[in-house]
């Protein structure tokens, strides 16, 4: 059973333009809801988190949006910029439980 | 978030041999994890490695095929034994702080092939 589920599984998007990534979650114990970025022959990098009592996190050009009662969380990625394409994946954990993975976006901005 | 540095970063491995991968953080880390990516794939995590005692394995995953070492609160090694050409893939260490905010960080990852 797959405990968070991501979309969409590719996105292109235009230089300047709002990236949007959708994740939804089964467990209501979650309590920690971090999006990871990954380039190619990188690990995975923390990009932002977010906790269940926040609606809404920003960080630069990078927002979570959560929305606790849908059990949905989403990465808005604003003024994208080619140097953003990379796959972006959603997590949740709980407690001091591994991360739980969706199955990742891979984005493209192009110019 | 604690620096984790993964060796080797790549190896091509004859079938039926083993290879060690090990994990080193600038500081001491409570929780430490192995996983596996596919190319193109999300992460599949192997098992917890528990300092001082054995590993804890998620299903599919047994300690005989992926012994796991943890002798300190710095380090790990994930071996991976037998090798087929099913075994290709990344491996990938990734450390927390406990109380620290979570920050779950990960290594840049091991890749392997095998022939």
């Amino acid at each position: 059973q797959q405990q968070v589920k991501q979309s969409p599984q590719s996105l292109i998007v235009q230089k300047g333009g709002i990236s949007i990534i959708n994740c939804a979650y089964e467990n209501t114990a979650f309590d920690y809801f971090p999006w990871y970025q990954q380039f190619p022959g990188k690990g995975p990098a923390l990009l932002i988190a977010i906790r269940p009592d926040v609606s809404e996190k920003k960080e630069g050009r990078f927002t979570i949006s959560f929305n606790k009662s849908a059990k949905q969380f989403s990465l808005h990625i604003m003024d994208s910029q080619p140097g953003d394409s990379a796959t972006y994946f959603c997590a949740a954990l709980r407690g001091n439980t591994p991360l739980v993975f969706g199955k990742g976006t891979r984005l493209s901005v192009i110019a | 978030s604690a620096v984790i540095s993964q060796k080797p970063s790549r190896d091509i491995c004859q079938r039926g041999t083993s290879l060690t991968i090990q994990c080193q953080v600038d500081s001491q880390v409570t929780m430490m994890f192995w996983y596996r990516q596919q190319p193109g794939q999300s992460l599949t995590l192997i098992a917890t490695a528990n300092q001082g005692s054995e590993a804890t394995y998620e299903s599919g995953f047994v300690i005989d095929k992926f012994p796991i070492s943890r002798p300190n609160l710095t380090f790990s090694t994930l071996t991976v034994s037998n090798m087929s050409p099913e075994d290709s893939s990344i491996y990938l260490c990734s450390a927390s702080r406990q109380g620290a905010g979570y920050g779950y960080t990960f290594g840049s990852g091991t890749r392997l092939t095998v022939v």
